[in-house]
This record gives structure tokens, sequence and C-alpha cells, in this order.
């Protein structure tokens, strides 16, 4: 039971380089999540993703992007990485119930 | 908007004793709290959960109570041992996908 899997688990870019995140679950939950995690402010949400090609923006969309054409992926792509990008990015998914079920996290650092 | 906010950032406490984080919602239509706890390095993984229709839950060393009313919730762990040392989240959730974090409390547990 693979569950929920992120990659690459590290990655680092230059500022101005495309760069995506991949997030796969094996659940078939409905709704999945991206967030970042930068210390003194938690966990914030980027975009979240109620069904396949259903996605809409959380507290910190800007200068991100995602898709969501399978149930299952929920890719995170920075068109143009900034340095204030620079953090850790976790997926997650649901089926609406109540309990979100983490990735292992993505660490990217933007130079 | 929305916000949960969590106390204290930090929490320091003796091996065997307890440790008691509080988290405030402004949320009156949440209906889900979760607690997260998270290692160094790793993703956040639930250890307990209440819903508003009940006040107080407990898994061993580790209870939840609820006040709706004033809108507190907090995680109490009794008899603490050195791998309880990680940060805490705390989470109200709203609907099906709006969850709303606190900010995390460091707990070490110092032997």
């Amino acid at each position: 039971d693979a569950g929920i899997t992120q990659s690459p688990r590290y990655k680092i870019t230059e500022t101005g380089r495309q760069v995506t995140l991949m997030c796969h679950q094996t659940w078939s939950h409905s709704y999945m999540f991206w967030y970042r995690q930068d210390l003194g402010h938690g966990l914030r949400l980027i975009y979240y993703s109620a069904a396949a090609d259903i996605t809409d923006k959380g507290e910190v969309p800007d200068g991100y992007v995602v898709s969501r054409s399978k149930t299952e992926n929920f890719p995170l792509t920075l068109e143009s990485a900034t340095r204030s990008q620079t953090s850790v990015y976790f997926c997650a998914s649901s089926d609406g119930t109540g309990e979100l079920f983490f990735g292992e996290g993505s660490r990217l650092t933007v130079l | 908007g929305e916000n949960v906010e969590q106390h204290p950032s930090t929490l320091s406490v003796q091996e065997g004793d307890s440790a008691v984080i509080k988290c405030t919602y402004s949320d009156s239509a949440s209906n889900y709290f979760p607690w997260y706890k998270q290692e160094l390095g790793k993703r956040p993984q639930l250890i307990i959960d209440i819903r508003s229709n009940v006040g107080e839950k407990k898994d061993q060393r580790i209870a939840v109570t609820l006040n709706k009313t004033a809108k507190h919730f907090s995680l109490h762990i009794t008899e603490t041992q050195p791998e309880d040392s990680a940060v805490y989240f705390c989470a109200a959730l709203s609907g099906t996908y709006k969850y709303i974090f606190g900010t995390g409390t460091r707990l070490k547990v110092l032997a």
C-alpha cells in the first residue's frame, strides 16, 4: 500500500527555472492539497482540488500552478522559481470525512 | 478570515510530567479538530482527533478536549516520554476541505 508519495524529495534549482513537484495517491481520495511549510508560519495552503479537473486557490497561490487530469495525481508547478519559494512542500489527500494524509514532503531550495 | 491560534509556541517539560497545548478557532462552522505530530524531517501524522458532537476523547496517554461555546480545544499528553518530543499542530476543519492549521508547538521532553 503506497499511500501518498511525492517526488522529488529534494530539489535544488535556480531562480527563474520551472520546477514541478509530483504527488500521487493510491486511495482514490477525492480531495488533494498542496501546502508549504516555513518556520513561523506552520502549514499554508497553496492549492487544493476537490476532484479531477476541479482546482482552486488556497491562501498563498501566487507563483504556482496545479493541474489534476487524473484523480490520483496532483502536480504542483513553479513556473519561474523565486528564492521566496524555498520551502518544504507537502502534498496531502482526504476522502472528505476528516483525516488528512500527508506525503513525505519535498524540500525545495531556490538559489 | 478564519484562523486558528495555537499556544504555546514552545513547551519544555520534564519526562513523566504532563503537557497541554491549546488552540482557539474562529469559524463557528468548524466541525472536526485533528492534532498532528511532526517529528524532525518527517511528515505530519494524525495522533488524535475530535468531532464537534463530542467533548472529550482519550487514547492511552493522549486526550483532546473541545469547548464549542468558547471555541477552544486542547491536547493533553500525560506521562511524557522523550519520544513525545516533536512539533504538534492543531487544525480545524469546516465542511469537507477547508482545513485551517495552527502555527505549531515545539514540545521538548527533558530526560
